[in-house]
């Protein structure tokens, strides 16, 4: 069973540039979770799917982030513009029902310069 | 507001130890706890999963424990190996926020031959 993937593994952008990263859960987990950790701080919660709707986005850090899930299937998250600030990696996960093990994958390291 | 606290952040020991990561947390109307590691570049892998109603967990040379009226929970690795050297992350899920997970900033541990 192939587990979650993400990608790009590496993205180096301008200040002002606009990226999207890609997350694709484990075949029929209808939660998926996106976190991210900054330099230094823990990882932290971003939001949550059940299948395309937005279940929790409460950690979104403002609105020049954008995720989406349609289909139910992958979820993309863009940032726009992106600022120096949003450098970090960025985590996705995936689980079956809610409350149960997540599955993170490798994670997407993001670099604004 | 829920925070998650580990103690050491950085731990080097020889190997053949036996060792004991801290985890704090300040709300204990958690659902569950999970301790996770993560290796250089990598995901986090999930390594143990201790609902609210448990006292601990075992899976091989590792064991966590969980006492939530106190706040706190423990991973104790047995005979440590330099292949333990990672970073162990701990995790709670709170009651009434949905699937999200709260981690602490992390344990580096180092485990020398």
């Amino acid at each position: 069973e192939a587990g979650v993937t993400q990608f790009p593994s590496h993205s180096v952008i301008e200040k002002g540039q606009t990226v999207t990263l890609r997350c694709d859960p484990i075949s029929g987990h209808d939660n998926l979770y996106w976190y991210r950790r900054v330099m230094g701080k823990e990882i932290k919660f971003l939001l949550h799917f059940v299948k395309e709707s937005k279940q929790d986005e409460s950690g979104m850090p403002n609105n020049r982030f954008l995720a989406e899930r349609t289909g139910g299937t992958y979820s993309t998250l863009k940032v726009q513009p992106a600022e120096l600030e949003d450098s970090g990696v960025y985590f996705c996960a995936s689980s079956q029902v809610v409350g149960v093990q997540q599955y993170f994958g490798p994670g997407t390291r993001l670099t604004v310069t | 507001k829920q925070e998650v606290t580990q103690i050491p952040a950085a731990l080097s020991v020889p190997e053949g130890e036996n060792l004991v990561l801290n985890c704090s947390f300040t709300d204990s109307a958690i659902y569950n706890l999970q301790w996770f590691r993560q290796d250089p570049g990598k995901g986090l892998t999930s390594l143990l999963l201790i609902q609210s109603s448990q006292r601990e967990q075992t899976s091989g040379r590792l064991n966590a424990s969980l006492d939530k009226s106190s706040g706190r929970s423990t991973l104790y690795i047995a005979a440590s190996q330099p292949g333990d050297s990672a970073t162990y992350l701990c995790a709670v899920r709170p009651y009434n926020q949905g699937g999200k997970l709260i981690f602490g900033q992390g344990t580096e541990l180092s485990v020398k031959p």
